[in-house]
């Protein structure tokens, strides 16, 4: 069974300083990740994957992600914190086989960037 | 373009009704997907649709639930005889699931459902 975890809960980080969402995971072969955000009353709006390849993905917004194999790791990063980036973010996996396509997500993590 | 939409956007039941939740998916997306969201559980599968081919049903958390897919567009979710556990915010999303690397999953709004 895969599984995602978001060991914290709420990220605290000033406007203009580099943020960090961590993010790590268990499935079964090399996996497909992502990230979602969810501002209040929406839904989930796609940040980023990571397929294949480059290490480093970049996606929406500034944000970007680092796929760590050793680690089993996909942090979520973004250099300089803007106040309209507070928000809900989940991370999520995806078996790379079979017929199963469903995500499994993360529990969350609420972002909130201070002015 | 027009993204996920679902409808009602709010829903409040009482409990033991039947409710019936729409998504309609992005144009030309087969991939259909339903989750739910509450405090308690996070996000969780329910059931995808893909094309023509039998739904995955493995999320359904109870035989309350069942959902169906007509025409390979617009999905109806239903629960029978609802319970205050189920309130949540359900949301829909589809994909374009057109190669064997993951596509990518684009959610609606949601319909927050509340059993009292």
């Amino acid at each position: 069974a895969q599984s995602v975890a978001q060991p914290e809960d709420q990220v605290n980080v000033a406007e203009g300083n580099p943020l960090t969402v961590k993010c790590t995971y268990s499935v079964s072969g090399n996996p497909y990740l992502f990230w979602y955000v969810q501002y209040p009353n929406r839904g989930l709006q796609f940040l980023l994957k990571y397929i294949t390849g480059d290490n480093l993905v970049k996606g929406s917004y500034g944000f970007e992600a680092e796929f760590n194999k050793s680690q089993t790791s996909f942090h979520l990063k973004k250099p300089s914190a803007l106040v309209s980036d507070s928000a809900l973010y989940f991370c999520a996996v995806r078996a790379p086989s079979g017929s199963a396509r469903q995500l499994t997500f993360g529990s969350g993590t609420q972002l909130t960037v201070l002015p | 373009g027009a993204g996920v939409s679902q409808s009602p956007s709010n829903k409040v039941t009482e409990k033991g009704k039947d409710v019936e939740l729409r998504c309609d998916p992005i144009s030309g997306h087969t991939a259909l997907y339903w989750y739910r969201q509450s405090l308690g559980q996070g996000l969780e599968f329910l059931i995808y649709f893909q094309g023509n081919s039998a739904p995955d049903k493995s999320g359904l958390p109870s035989d309350r639930f069942s959902a169906e897919r007509t025409g390979g567009s617009v999905s109806t979710l239903t629960i029978q005889r609802t319970q205050q556990e189920d309130s949540a915010v359900y949301l829909c999303a589809s994909s374009l699931a057109s190669a064997p690397v993951a596509d990518t999953q684009y959610f609606g709004p949601g319909t927050r459902l509340t059993v009292l």
